[in-house]
């Protein structure tokens, strides 16, 4: 049974970058999509983006522009770095193992998930 | 962007009620979508995927239907570990969407 465990600071500072790292446990990364999802009172549940065990990525369009992810293999670990953040970044930070199936339409699902890191932004 | 809907936002009910839970997409989704419990504190947990396979593990009083746009999450006979909020999620397309959420809170 796969689990996730992520680490990394609580709180960022305004116009800094949040990292935080997500491990796997109990299984390989590799074959595997790896997501970081957000939760926040105000905009509920949003995806960031995901990257494959190879390095190819997808990014939220909203996010884009601030986002990079990377994947250790040798480590099984995966990464979030989001720069330049805002209070409007304070949320809770999930890392989710996606599923895929390949088929038409797409399938796929975000399963297990990390324990949640809230990562708050104040000065 | 396909944006996600879903009602009632809360509800109360009982140990043994049957609970419906209704999701809308803004677009036609096929059968791509998914629904997660969370607990308080807690990440959420996969529940059904492809809209009515449920995740192995879960209990079957758990049940998933729709196609296109409109999706029920139905839960026979509601248990005290149940109460928890629910979300619909879609995987058709990028970026995926969850839905706002519906709390299910003990009467």
């Amino acid at each position: 049974q796969v689990q996730l465990q992520q680490s990394g600071p609580g709180l960022v500072k305004p116009s800094e970058t949040l990292s935080l790292t997500c491990s796997v446990s109990d299984g390989s990364i590799r074959n595997y999509y790896w997501s970081w999802i957000r939760q926040s009172p105000g905009k509920g549940l949003e995806w960031i983006g995901y990257i494959y065990h190879s390095g190819t990525s997808s990014y939220n369009p909203s996010l884009k522009s601030r986002v990079t992810m990377s994947v250790d293999t040798s480590k099984n670990q995966f990464s979030l770095r989001l720069s330049s953040v805002t209070a409007a970044d304070t949320a809770m930070y999930y890392c989710a193992r996606q599923v895929v199936v390949p088929a038409t339409p797409s399938y796929n699902w975000f399963d297990p998930w990390g324990q949640g890191t809230l990562v708050t932004v104040s000065s | 962007d396909i944006q996600m809907t879903q009602s009632p936002p809360s509800l109360s009910a009982s140990v043994g009620d049957r609970v419906t839970i209704t999701c809308r997409a803004s677009q036609s989704i096929s059968s791509s979508l998914n629904w997660y419990q969370q607990k308080p504190g807690k990440a959420p947990k996969l529940l059904m995927y492809g809209a009515s396979s449920l995740q192995s593990g879960v209990p079957s009083r758990f049940s998933g239907s729709g196609s296109g746009t409109d999706f029920t999450l139905t839960i026979t006979s509601l248990q005290p570990e149940d109460f928890a909020t629910y979300y619909c999620q879609q995987s058709y397309t990028t970026p995926p969407a969850f839905g706002p959420g519906t709390k299910v809170e003990i009467k």
